[in-house]
C-alpha cells in the first residue's frame, strides 16, 4: 500500500523567512496531493492540493510543487506570520477507488517572532 | 450549510467500557471516512463507508472495533472493551460522491476519547 514519508519533523523559522516541507510517496498511482494545517485541538483543514496533471500551483503566499519521476511533492511558505505556527500534513490519495488518504508524520511548524 | 458534526467532542471512558462515537456528514455527502490520530501523531485511516455500505475497512483493527452507516442517522464507530491504547482524537470525513475526480474530504472537529 501507500507509504508518505514527511520531512522535518519540527522546523522553527523566524518570522518572514520561508519555509518548506518536503514529502514522499511511494505507489506512482497516487494523483492527488493534498496540505493540512492543524492547529492544536483543531480539526485538519485543508490548505492547498496539487493533482499529478500539474507540477506547481500557488495560492498567495502559499504553493505546492509535485516531481512524479522523484515521487515527491512540497510545501512552500513564504513570508511567514506567527499565525501560520501550526502542524501540516501533507497526504496522497488516488481519484479511483476508496480515496481515502494516507498522511504524513507531520511538520511542526513554529515561526518566531 | 453545516460542516462535518462529530459528537462527543469529549469522550472519557474506563477500561473494558464501549465508546460510541458519531458522524454526521456534511448536507449532500455520502461517503463517510474514519481516521484515528494518536497523540503528536499523524493521522491513520480506518474505515470508508457509504450509506449502508462498508467499502474499505482495511484499516480498522480486527477486534473490538465496528463501523456502521445506516440509511437514516449518523455514522457510528464503536469500539467494545476500550484499552488504553485507545486513547486518541478519531476524526470524521465526509465527501460528494462525484465519479471521474478526486473528491476532497471535509473533517469534522473530532472526538477525543481518553480510556481511563
Amino acid at each position: 500500500g501507500e507509504n508518505v514519508e514527511q520531512h522535518p519533523s519540527t522546523l522553527s523559522v523566524q518570522e518572514g523567512d520561508s519555509a518548506v516541507i518536503k514529502c514522499t510517496y511511494s505507489d506512482s498511482a497516487s494523483n492527488y496531493f493534498p496540505w493540512y494545517k492543524q492547529e492544536l485541538g483543531k480539526r485538519p483543514q485543508l490548505i492547498i492540493d496539487i493533482r499529478s496533471n500539474v507540477g506547481e500551483k500557488k495560492d498567495q503566499r502559499i504553493a505546492v510543487t509535485l516531481n512524479k519521476t522523484a515521487k515527491h511533492f512540497s510545501l512552500h511558505i513564504t513570508e511567514t506570520q506567527p499565525e501560520d505556527s501550526a502542524v501540516y500534513f501533507c497526504a496522497a490519495s488516488k481519484s479511483e477507488g476508496a480515496q481515502k488518504l494516507v498522511f504524513g508524520q507531520g511538520t511542526r511548524l513554529t515561526i518566531n517572532p | 450549510n453545516a460542516g462535518v458534526m462529530q459528537n462527543p467532542r469529549h469522550l472519557v471512558r474506563r477500561r473494558g467500557q464501549e465508546a460510541r462515537l458519531r458522524c454526521s456528514p456534511m448536507k449532500g455527502h455520502s461517503h463517510v471516512y474514519w481516521y484515528r490520530q494518536l497523540p503528536e501523531e499523524g493521522l491513520k485511516f480506518m474505515v470508508y463507508l457509504q450509506k449502508e455500505n462498508i467499502i474499505d475497512e482495511s484499516g480498522m483493527p480486527k477486534e473490538r472495533f465496528s463501523a456502521e452507516f445506516p440509511k437514516e442517522g449518523p455514522s457510528i464507530l464503536r469500539i467494545q472493551q476500550v484499552v488504553r491504547g485507545d486513547s486518541a482524537a478519531y476524526f470524521c470525513a465526509s465527501s460528494l460522491n462525484r465519479g471521474g475526480s478526486y473528491n476532497e474530504q471535509f473533517f469534522g472537529p473530532g472526538t477525543r476519547l481518553t480510556v481511563l
